[in-house]
Order: C-alpha cells, then sequence, then structure tokens
C-alpha cells in the first residue's frame, strides 16, 4: 500500500496567519492515465470529512481561494493563506492513484 | 443538492450480523462509484473499498477484503456494507461518499456517518 505522511502532526496557528501542510506519499502519484490523483479534505469535530482540494491543486466548489494546493510526484502541499476560526480541525491528504486508495495520518490545526 | 443519507447508530454484540445503508439523492445514484470509509475514534481515516453504483462493480481495499461486503440496489438508491460476524474491533464510525472521476476520484459528498458499537 502506498504510505502517505504528513507533516507537522499539529499546528498551532495564530488567526490571520498563513499555515502549511505537507504531504509526501511512498510512491509516485502519477497515474498512467497522466493525471496526479491527490487531495486534501478537512474534519472539524463531530463531522465528517469535506473535500477541499483534489488533483494536486483544484479547489472543489465553494471552498474559500484561501486554501490552496500545490506539489508534484511524490512531494505536496497544502497552504491556507489566512487561518480563518472555521479552519481548526484535523486535515488528511489522501491518494487516488493507486489501490487501495489510503490517507495521510492527518494533522491537527489550531488556534494558537 | 447532493446528499448521502446513512442508517443510524447501532450497538451489537460480538458475533452478530449488520448491515448499514447509505441513500444518494440529488444526482444520479447509478452514475457514481460510493466507497466507505472507516474512522476509530480519535484515530484517522481507512479507506475500506468502492461499489459502481451502475454495475456493482466493487474494489476492496484487501485489508477488510473478505472481512465486510459492499453492495448496492439501484431500484432505491441505496448503498450498503455489512458484516457476516461482528468483532468489537469493528467499532467505529463509517462513512459512506461518493467518487467520481471528474472530481480526481476524491470522495466529494459524504454522508453524516454511522456509528457502530460493538460489545458484549
Amino acid at each position: 500500500d502506498i504510505v502517505m505522511t504528513q507533516t507537522p502532526l499539529s499546528s498551532p496557528v495564530a488567526l490571520g496567519q498563513p499555515a502549511s501542510i505537507s504531504c509526501r506519499s511512498s510512491q509516485s502519484l502519477v497515474h498512467s492515465d497522466g493525471n496526479t490523483y491527490l487531495s486534501w479534505l478537512h474534519q472539524r469535530p463531530g463531522q465528517p470529512p469535506r473535500l477541499l482540494i483534489y488533483k494536486i491543486s483544484s479547489r472543489f466548489s465553494g471552498v474559500p481561494d484561501r486554501f490552496s494546493g500545490s506539489g508534484a510526484g511524490t512531494d505536496f502541499t497544502l497552504k491556507i493563506s489566512r487561518v480563518e476560526g472555521e479552519d481548526v480541525g484535523v486535515y488528511y491528504c489522501m491518494q487516488a492513484t493507486h489501490f487501495p486508495y489510503t490517507f495521510g495520518q492527518g494533522t491537527s490545526l489550531e488556534i494558537k | 443538492d447532493v446528499q448521502l443519507a446513512q442508517s443510524g447508530a447501532e450497538v451489537k454484540k460480538p458475533g452478530e450480523s449488520l448491515r448499514i445503508s447509505c441513500k444518494g439523492s440529488g444526482y444520479n445514484f447509478n452514475s457514481y462509484w460510493i466507497g466507505w470509509v472507516r474512522q476509530v475514534p480519535g484515530k484517522g481515516l481507512d479507506w475500506m473499498g468502492l461499489i459502481y453504483a451502475g454495475d456493482s462493480q466493487t474494489r476492496y481495499n484487501p485489508s477488510f477484503q473478505g472481512q465486510v461486503t459492499i453492495s448496492v440496489d439501484k431500484s432505491t438508491s441505496t448503498a450498503f456494507l455489512q458484516w457476516s460476524s461482528l468483532k468489537a474491533s469493528d467499532s467505529a464510525i463509517y462513512y459512506c461518499a461518493r467518487h467520481k472521476y471528474s472530481s480526481g476520484w476524491s470522495p466529494d459528498y459524504w454522508g453524516q456517518g454511522t456509528p457502530v458499537i460493538v460489545s458484549s
């Protein structure tokens, strides 16, 4: 299975400040069709996860533009340009290039 | 609006069987894949497998193959996750989620989750 490793595991950030989360995969996530199926999800306490970013950098419908994704191959990054209170929770990267799909272990974002 | 409505919380004993459900609405259910994800409280997400509603084609995570069965009833736009003999280690929240190619196979809409407690 592809192992997805996120850093940091915990990130205290002040309101209005930027935040960055890294995700590294144990193998390249470039699919044979040329796409890279790396996504980012956000889970608030007591709620299901919600999709933020797919295919490295495409924002899902309704996701604020303060969220951006980048990367290639095995190294990916989620950036929040200015953290707001509603951004607290756990962020997961997920790969859907190789079966079985796998998630990172999660990064907890908290307000400093 | 796309919605995935999951069945309610379950409390079962080890060895019992269980089937939980996920009913899709607001989109063409038969044209999408539905996946299942396990989350042990306080822990991360485990992808279990997915099923194409149109023809019931199924892909399982080998870690869950033989432990659970994923199925679908097109006539009611409902996907199912079932166990024939529960273990205490099956206690978790189970989410269903829609997957589609244009969202990079990512789970774009999620159900609210079904908590399952297995305890003697």
